[in-house]
């Protein structure tokens, strides 16, 4: 069985651009979560899908961001325009039920410049 | 602010030691404790989880977690190399949405041969 996956695995962009992270969670899974890690920092939560709605989005840092799941399947989060302070590893983790063991993706490794 | 503080190591420890990983909590009424292991370049692994006042065993894996002193730790009997990682204690955020931990920044393990 296919763990979560993140698209891409790495991302450069130029501060102002936009970047879409992709996250695709194991098959079934109600639960989507994106988690982030600012270099020296640790991993914080920022939003919780339970299927296509928005459980929990007190995590999210401001209004550049944005995160969809439409279908409920796969989730996207958006960043735009980018700054400098995004840079950091995004994760994401998905689980069967609210509660229960989390599985976490690889990360997609942002760099903005 | 709700904050889990580790120490960030590198913790050294010689093959077949026991490595004791510490961990503290900010949050009274938190009720649910979290061990994750994460090799470099990889995603963060649930090893570990603990609900109750005492210990836990798992194998080579014994959490330990004391509400009174806002205290959970993570001992590995007989360490391997393969335990090589960073060790992330996390805790669930009770007034947040179920998966919405709380991450120390880690404690990095290197067992030598």
């Amino acid at each position: 069985e296919a763990g979560v996956t993140q698209f891409p695995s790495h991302s450069v962009i130029e501060k102002g651009q936009t970047v879409t992270l992709r996250c695709d969670p194991i098959s079934g899974h109600d639960n989507l979560y994106w988690y982030r890690r600012v270099m020296g920092k640790e991993i914080k939560f920022l939003l919780h899908f339970v299927k296509e709605s928005k459980q929990d989005e007190s995590g999210m840092p401001n209004n550049r961001f944005l995160a969809e799941r439409t279908g409920g399947t796969y989730s996207t989060l958006k960043v735009q325009p980018a700054e400098l302070e995004d840079s950091g590893v995004y994760f994401c983790a998905s689980s069967q039920s609210a509660g229960t063991k989390l599985f976490f993706g690889s990360g997609t490794q942002l760099s903005v410049l | 602010q709700k904050e889990v503080e580790q120490n960030s190591g590198p913790l050294s420890v010689p093959e077949g030691a026991i490595a004791s990983l510490n961990c503290t909590y900010s949050d009274r009424v938190s009720q649910s404790f979290f061990w994750y292991r994460q090799y470099s370049g990889k995603s963060p692994e649930l090893i570990m989880s603990i609900y109750s006042n005492g210990d836990k065993e798992d194998g080579r894996f014994t959490a330990q977690l004391n509400k009174a002193s806002q205290y959970v730790s993570l001992l590995i009997r007989d360490s391997q190399p393969s335990d090589s990682a960073t060790y992330l204690c996390a805790v669930a955020d009770y007034g947040g949405s179920q998966g919405n931990l709380i991450f120390g920044k880690g404690t990095k393990l290197s067992v030598k041969p």
